[in-house]
């Protein structure tokens, strides 16, 4: 199985400031790396999916980068209501299957 | 507009069986290229990725939860049925199904179920 490492565990930000939220895959993926928010009582949102692709109506202040086992979730300019957990999830074919990072929490400086 | 919406027991107790549905609209398991999973998040925990199924009927499981797990379609009521087995306390969760992004070899999901809590407890 292919295991997602997400880091920092949490990170405190100031409003109007960069984030930058790693995820490191135990083996390639490829391209196959989608980033979510979840903020507390709701459903996980997907903002990334094939690494960079910004999912439908996503702002354009989340971006993300990277291939193979390195990839970066950055919101250049955090708004209040970006404050929430964030994770990765990859897809692979071999081993086959779908997992999930264990989270960023991303928090008010 | 896709939505998707789970219903299932509330609680269950150790050793018994959880069926879950998930009803949907605004797509269809007949189309090609569309999927729908099933993930959980225990209590103060991260999202844990159970299984999928293709209009095909194609089904995929987590490895390590394969041999208690049974997911199934049905097309004609728009719905996606997951059975876990054996249930345990640490399967308390909250349940989510959701509908599958497939852009050529990518995977992603992309409209959420609000979710479903299920406790374990005798």
């Amino acid at each position: 199985e292919i295991v997602m490492t997400q880091s920092p565990a949490t990170l405190s930000v100031s409003p109007g400031e960069r984030a930058t939220l790693s995820c490191r895959a135990s083996q390639s993926v490829s391209s196959n790396l989608a980033w979510y928010q979840q903020k507390p009582g709701q459903a996980p949102r997907l903002l990334i999916y094939g690494a960079s692709t910004r999912a439908t109506g996503i702002p354009a202040r989340f971006s993300g980068s990277g291939s193979g086992t390195e990839f970066t979730l950055t919101i250049s300019s955090l708004q209040s209501e970006d404050f929430a957990v964030y994770y990765c999830q990859q897809y692979n074919n071999w081993p086959p299957g779908i997992t999930f990072g264990q989270g960023t929490r991303l928090e008010i400086k | 507009q896709i939505t998707l919406k789970e219903s299932g027991p509330t609680l269950v107790k150790p050793t018994q069986t959880l069926t879950l549905t998930c009803t949907f609209s605004g797509f269809s398991l007949s189309t090609s290229g569309v999927g729908v999973g099933w993930i959980r998040q225990p209590p103060g925990k991260a999202l844990e990725w159970l299984a999928l199924i293709y209009w095909d009927d194609d089904k995929r499981y987590s490895p390590s939860l394969k041999s208690r797990l049974t997911i199934t379609k049905d097309t004609s009521k728009n719905q996606v049925v997951l059975t876990m087995t054996n249930m345990d306390p640490v399967d308390t969760a909250t349940y989510y199904c959701a509908h599958i992004l497939v852009v050529g070899m990518i995977r992603a999901f992309d409209i959420w179920g609000q979710g479903t809590m299920v406790t374990v407890s005798s």
